[in-house]
């Protein structure tokens, strides 16, 4: 079955920081492009970050550039998202997911089950 | 304020048809694809349309989507209580070398 896992999720003081994995299965990771996309509570999908296949393209979202980096272990079948100087406002569920084309092309078909980011005092 | 304009909510009988629109610019819908997504309350988003109009395997054609210059529509015919969700567009932009979504359109079967 092809999936996505997503871990390391929590509560952290603002400024802190959070490392969240997201385990694949399922298909040879290797050959797709993968993403980070986060949803505030009550609120609407935010693009946060994309990868290509061998890392070669890295994008962030204005808002988490500087502070959040993207990174990939092919031989381990897993994407990493390493969150520093956190905020209130980055407070969401985190969801991994896969590219289906193109790096270009916002279309992601296999999505993880989210794990939730929670920044407070 | 999402760079995609998408109207809060729709809303039609079962049986029948609603339209969604997605509003952008030349440097994101303009000029590239533009992507659709449903999301049932507490689940992740599902992919509807991709490349405009193309639909992943195992969605039923009721769901369709178009571009025209700048602004992208989501069709769904045959309304379902099951079509209940939101639903979201998305493409790439250009100028902000960044994946974008639309502020999200809430479909309700009356």
């Amino acid at each position: 079955e092809v999936q996505l896992v997503e871990s390391g999720g929590g509560l952290v003081k603002p400024g802190g920081s959070l490392r969240l994995s997201c385990a694949a299965s399922g298909f040879t990771f290797s050959s797709y492009n993968m993403n980070w996309v986060r949803q505030a509570p009550g609120k609407g999908l935010e693009w946060v970050s994309s990868i290509s296949s061998s890392s070669s393209y890295i994008h962030y979202a204005d808002s988490v550039k500087g502070r959040f980096t993207i990174s990939r272990d092919n031989a381990k079948n897993s994407l990493y998202l390493q969150m520093n100087s956190l905020r209130a406002e980055d407070s969401a569920v985190y969801y991994c997911a896969r590219h289906l084309t193109g790096y270009y092309n916002v279309g992601f078909d296999i999505w993880g089950q989210g794990t939730m980011v929670t920044v407070s005092s | 304020q999402s760079v995609l304009t998408q109207p809060p909510s729709v809303s039609a009988a079962p049986g029948q048809k609603v339209t969604i629109s997605c509003s952008g610019s030349s440097s994101n819908i303009g000029n590239n694809y533009v992507s659709w997504y449903q999301q049932l309350p507490g689940t992740a988003p599902k992919l509807l349309i991709y490349e405009n109009n193309k639909r992943p395997s195992g969605i039923p054609d009721r769901f369709s989507g178009s571009k025209s210059g700048t602004s992208a529509t989501l069709g769904i015919t045959g309304l379902q209580t099951g079509d209940e969700a939101d639903y979201y567009c998305g493409t790439w932009d250009s100028s902000l070398s960044a994946g974008v979504f639309g502020s999200g359109t809430k479909v309700t079967v009356l």
